[in-house]
């Protein structure tokens, strides 16, 4: 099983500024026959189901405001959120789905400082 | 537009069963390889098993504190996905997911459904 590990744990970022978040997974997660890795990230709300982010480690789902990005490739990926704003409070998961079982990293939690 | 609605949780007793579905629309049902995903309250996201179209072989994969009491199966006639859980444990209380990926526009989640195991 591919293991996916996130950093850090939680953080606290001042309104406006930037927050980062690492993911990485135990084995590769790009796929060489079409060039993508099977990266996604989810933004989770008390009481709200995930929200898709981002997908393909770096495509920004659809109505995802242009603050959120993804990059990395293979095995290392980081969500950036830049000008943190309020609103923005809540888990952040990345999720593998290149290969069964498609795992979660453990989450981190975005707070402001 | 794509549509994942869970439905059939509820609240269970320790040992007991339970049938989940997941009706799906906006896309093509019988193409798309379908997961579920659960997570427990306070907790994170666990993936619990995968079922591939039937022209893909339509076989299923399991995570490993589920199977053997897990079991996905789908009606394509239907559009529709089905969890069906046995003997049933305290620690599968959680909301359950359905989810698909396209190549297009990645991963698609429903809304869940709440599943409660207590005596």
């Amino acid at each position: 099983d591919i293991v996916m590990t996130q950093s850090p744990d939680s953080l606290a970022v001042s309104l406006g500024e930037r927050a980062t978040i690492n993911c990485k997974s135990s084995q590769t997660v790009l796929y060489s026959s079409n060039n993508k890795n099977y990266l996604a990230w989810y933004q989770q709300k008390p009481g709200q189901p995930p929200k898709l982010l981002i997908y393909w480690a770096s495509t920004r789902a659809s109505g995802v405001p242009d603050r959120f990005s993804g990059s990395g490739s293979g095995t290392d990926f980081t969500l950036t959120i830049n000008s943190l704003q309020a609103e923005d409070v809540a888990v952040y998961y990345c999720q593998q789905y290149y290969s069964a079982p498609f795992t979660f990293g453990p989450g981190t939690k975005v707070n402001i400082k | 537009e794509v549509q994942l609605v869970e439905s059939g949780g509820g609240l269970v007793k320790p040992g007991g069963s339970l049938r989940l579905s997941c009706a799906a629309s906006g896309f093509s049902f019988n193409n798309a390889w379908m997961s579920w995903v659960r997570q427990a309250p306070g907790k994170g996201l666990e993936w619990v098993g995968r079922i591939k179209s039937k022209t893909d072989g339509g076989t299923t994969d399991y995570a490993a504190p589920v199977k053997g009491r897990f079991t996905i199966s789908r009606d394509d006639s239907k559009n529709t996905l089905y969890l069906q859980v046995n003997s049933m444990k305290t620690e599968d209380t959680a909301v359950y997911y359905c989810i698909t990926v396209f190549e297009t526009s990645g991963p698609h989640w429903g809304q869940g459904t709440l599943v409660t195991v207590s005596s």
